[in-house]
């Protein structure tokens, strides 16, 4: 089961709606993601929040609007979006600056990711 | 992040090991090679990292070339709820920020009964 839970699971928006997706995890990591995954292709990384700040921003238009407002929060705020847009937007979270050498799952930089909101835009 | 190349699909058939290959020849030293895959509609799972010995964990093992450009992740017992589109990343071990995961096409793996 993931650890990093995204709401809503679909949503559907009209191109002049604002809307919100909403992340959020509890493992105390400190980095969070956005991934956009249109139909067979693979994640595309849109933002990432390292310490709740944005750390990179893969050229994403700014109908797409990021916020991390705390260290487990993350949200992604809709506004005019195009139909090209649908799409399942993904979130991960992971724990960056852990120990070197260390073994197992978070020895890394392993990313979790949720299950998605699969967006639809009409 | 350094790019991966992995081949479009493979079968196998249920109960047999499934060996998919991935080729990451630009790897630095600091990176490690993550294998997740995804089911159809769902979120990425992640499976298994490894720098530069071989592991295992109760869901695979991954084997990883001495000179690291190259590694096959494998499925000892392959069920039909291992079909899946399996994905190769390499990422930076660990650092201050969380840094860049670039995904590849990934393999898409099909059981057969």
């Amino acid at each position: 089961d993931t650890e990093v839970t995204q709401t809503p699971k679909h949503l559907v928006m009209g191109m002049t709606n604002k809307k919100s997706l909403k992340c959020e995890q509890h493992m105390g990591h400190r980095a969070m993601y956005w991934y956009k995954q249109k139909a067979k292709k693979p994640p595309e990384l849109m933002f990432v929040y390292s310490y709740e700040k944005l750390s990179i921003n893969e050229s994403v238009p700014s109908r797409f609007s990021p916020e991390c407002p705390n260290s487990s929060l993350l949200n992604l705020h809709l506004h005019a979006l195009q139909p090209e847009d649908s799409a399942l937007y993904l979130c991960a979270s992971s724990s960056p600056g852990l120990r070197q050498g260390a073994r197992g799952p978070d020895s890394g930089n392993t990313i979790y990711f949720g299950e998605g909101s699969w967006l639809t835009v009409v | 992040d350094a790019k991966t190349t992995q081949p479009p699909s493979m079968d196998c058939a249920e109960g047999r090991a499934a060996n998919l290959p991935c080729n990451h020849s630009t790897i630095s030293g600091n990176e490690y090679v993550y294998w997740y895959r995804q089911i159809h509609s769902q979120g990425p799972q992640y499976i298994i990292h490894g720098l530069k010995n071989n592991e295992t964990n109760e869901m695979a093992s991954l084997i990883i070339t001495e000179d690291r450009k190259s590694s096959t992740l494998i499925l000892p017992h392959a069920t039909l709820r291992d079909t899946a589109v399996y994905y190769c990343i390499v990422r930076v071990a660990y650092n201050t920020n969380a840094g860049k995961s670039t995904f590849g096409d990934g393999t898409t793996l099909t059981v057969k009964p």
